[in-house]
């Protein structure tokens, strides 16, 4: 069966400092994978996504930036951390349409 | 006015009720309507996937999608405290943009013994 697995699940950092987060998913090939983000009160909103290795598409202009060095592995990065980059960030993937999230990582940004 | 639009409640029922949520759409693309299932601090869990207007059916749950009103429910059956959560609704155009969901902001629910 599939699994996907994000860290680190929680994570404090000062503003102006660099982020990275990350997601493998198991059992599959090829899937399409997704960043989103789900701020206090508020929907989940796409941040990015990417249909194969090295191809990334951005949803919305942003402190953040995304790759995809593997089949099955995507990351999630920032150069420079911003107070609004707080959050709830989930890695998602889907190869038959269906969307399947992991546990999130939740970064609070000081 | 947002594309999606869900009341976030909170909805508060006791053990056996049977629960309704409720979302409304905009964008006439959507063809493809989801709802998931969140627990606090956790990732959303799929719990039914639906194409086009109609009722699928999944145990406890039963999604409907009406396209004509652009209004899609979910209905829980025989409530259980463990189905205290929040319930959020996702749609997409399909297609290379299947992955690309727009959510509703939640609806908490809370199912008390």
């Amino acid at each position: 069966s599939q699994t996907i697995h994000q860290w680190p699940a929680t994570l404090v950092q000062p503003v102006g400092s660099p982020l990275s987060l990350e997601c493998t998913v198991e059992g599959t090939s090829n899937p399409n994978l997704y960043w989103y983000r789900q701020a206090a009160g508020r929907g989940l909103q796409l941040l990015f996504y990417s249909v194969g290795i090295g191809q990334i598409s951005s949803e919305v202009p942003q402190n953040l930036s995304a790759s995809r060095p593997q089949d099955r592995q995507f990351i999630l990065s920032s150069k420079k951390l911003l107070l609004s980059d707080s959050g709830f960030y989930l890695c998602a993937w889907s190869v038959t349409g269906e969307l399947f999230f992991g546990e999130g990582s939740r970064l609070t940004v000081l | 006015q947002k594309e999606v639009e869900q009341d976030p409640g909170p909805l508060s029922v006791p053990e056996g009720a049977i629960v309704s949520l409720n979302c409304t759409y905009s964008n006439s693309a959507f063809q493809y309507f989801m709802w998931y299932r969140q627990y606090s601090r956790k990732g959303p869990e799929l719990l039914m996937y639906t194409y086009s207007s109609g009722n699928k059916e999944d145990g406890r749950f039963t999604a409907q999608v009406d396209k004509s009103s652009k209004y899609i429910s979910l209905f829980i059956r025989d409530s259980q405290p463990s189905d205290s959560a929040t319930y959020l609704c996702a749609m997409s155009a399909g297609g290379t943009s299947y992955g690309k969901l727009t959510f509703g902001q939640g609806t908490i629910l809370t199912v008390h013994p």
